[in-house]
């Protein structure tokens, strides 16, 4: 049974699409992530949300939308792709926001064309 | 300079080899340190977490913190094929600080060739 679950797992789409990652824990945790892992594997945090509410929000385009409509679900939304956006987006969760023990989903791989 | 250091590598060794794995962080104020390991097309999993200096040990792994000269390491013993992947550090300071959350170094590419 997958503990950090993130659909799609492979996004190809144009430049200018909007596009949608969903991720789903069943782990318990109240502290869920989106990380960002570009081309040369540096795994960069974009948002953090504890039980539902947003607790990290690094300096990320507003193109990037996160909203966690519980605290077991966490989803980005993206607007206006661009080039720049090919990565890989890792979801994660932690038991709480005082944790370094984070619980990564297989990550989704997008790619703007 | 960048908060967390670590180099890239790739790193390739024979099998039964040690292998060390270091990075360096500027900032004082960071005191938890995790070594998380990413195989490929894999998300990372923790493999080590430590919060004082010193050791710690764990099977064929070792993870030693040393904050007077802001260096972490993580020594693989014996080292086996299924050990290649990608080794990322990963730093944070205390809640409620300005460094409370995680900051990973850019991780090691390394490969155990048998």
């Amino acid at each position: 049974d997958t503990a950090v679950s993130q659909t799609p797992k492979y996004l190809v789409t144009q430049m200018g699409n909007d596009k949608s990652i969903k991720c789903e824990q069943n782990l318990g945790h109240d502290t869920m992530y989106w990380y960002k892992q570009d081309s040369k594997k540096f795994l960069k945090i974009m948002f953090s949300y504890n039980n539902k509410e947003l607790i990290i929000n690094e300096t990320v385009p507003n193109r990037f939308s996160p909203k966690s409509p519980d605290k077991a679900h966490l989803n980005l939304h993206i607007n206006s792709l661009e080039l720049g956006d090919s990565a890989v987006y890792f979801c994660a969760s932690s038991r709480d926001e005082n944790t370094g023990e984070l619980f990564f989903g297989e990550g989704s791989r997008l790619t703007v064309l | 300079q960048k908060e967390v250091e670590q180099d890239p590598g790739p790193l390739s060794v024979p099998e039964g080899a040690i292998v060390s794995l270091n990075c360096t962080y500027s900032n004082s104020a960071f005191q938890y340190f995790m070594w998380y390991r990413q195989y490929s097309r894999k998300g990372p999993e923790l493999l080590m977490y430590t919060y004082s200096s010193g050791n710690k040990e764990d099977g064929r792994f070792t993870a030693q913190v040393d904050k007077s000269s802001k260096y972490i390491s993580l020594f693989i013993r014996d080292s086996q094929p299924s050990d290649s992947a990608t080794y990322l550090c990963a730093i944070r300071g205390f809640s409620g600080g300005s460094n409370y959350k995680l900051t990973f170094g850019k991780g090691t590419l390394l490969t155990v060739n048998p």
